[in-house]
């Protein structure tokens, strides 16, 4: 069973638009929800997280959008650049006792110049 | 301060044969968490250790697959008998404290790619 669903697949978006990846849960336990980024051939680097004291957490061009009735949050990256062009993973843990992260099934970010 | 360290990066082996991952943790880190990654697949938890303890091992095939975190020395995930199906990337991670608390952050390495011939 999927703890955390992940959409879309795939993704194009052209230089200078905005890329939105949105996932959903259902463990209302959850409490941390973190996104990474992923380049071919490496590991996955934490990219942002937000915990649902916030709705909205913004750190440069990236924001993650969090709807706490909804069990859904959101990556949006402003200004998509080609470098951007990544797998894009959102996961989700709990504070008590977590063990480990669920992850998503990732999205592959393609911006097109 | 270097980050997670895995070794080897690309690991070859034929059917039968025994896997050796190695996963240095950040400097300060205690916890360890190892992951597997199928293609085009999200990440799936393993295993998570603590230094000479295994804490949850809920997500290790019951049969050929074994983790441990000695005090001294790198994490090892070994694999017996290893099969096609073996084939994936496999991602330790490590964090100061359990996930979920205040601050605290998985930090991963670059990953064990493993090819099963």
């Amino acid at each position: 069973q999927q703890q955390v669903k992940q959409s879309p697949q795939s993704l194009i978006v052209q230089k200078g638009g905005i890329s939105i990846i949105n996932c959903a849960y259902e463990n209302t336990a959850f409490d941390y929800f973190p996104w990474y980024q992923q380049f071919p051939g490496k590991g996955p680097a934490l990219l942002i997280a937000i915990r649902p004291d916030v709705s909205e957490k913004k750190e440069g061009r990236f924001t993650i959008s969090f709807n706490k009735s909804a069990k859904q949050f959101s990556l949006h990256i402003m200004d998509s650049q080609p470098g951007d062009s990544a797998t894009y993973f959102c996961a989700a843990s709990w504070s008590a006792g977590a063990n480990n992260l669920f992850f998503g099934t990732g999205t592959r970010l393609t911006v097109i110049p | 301060n270097a980050g997670v360290m895995q070794n080897p990066r690309h690991l070859v082996r034929r059917r039968g044969q025994e896997a050796r991952l190695r996963c240095s943790p950040m400097k300060g880190h205690s916890h360890v968490y190892w992951y597997r990654q199928l293609p085009e697949e999200g990440l799936k938890f393993m295993v998570y250790l603590q230094k000479e303890n295994i804490i949850d091992e809920s997500g290790m095939p019951k049969e050929r697959f074994s983790a441990e975190f000695p005090k001294e020395g790198p994490s090892i995930l070994r694999i017996q008998q290893v099969v096609r199906g073996d084939s994936a990337a496999y991602f330790c991670a490590s964090s100061p404290g359990p996930l979920g608390q205040q601050n605290t952050e998985a930090f991963f390495g670059q990953g064990t790619r493993l090819t099963v011939v």
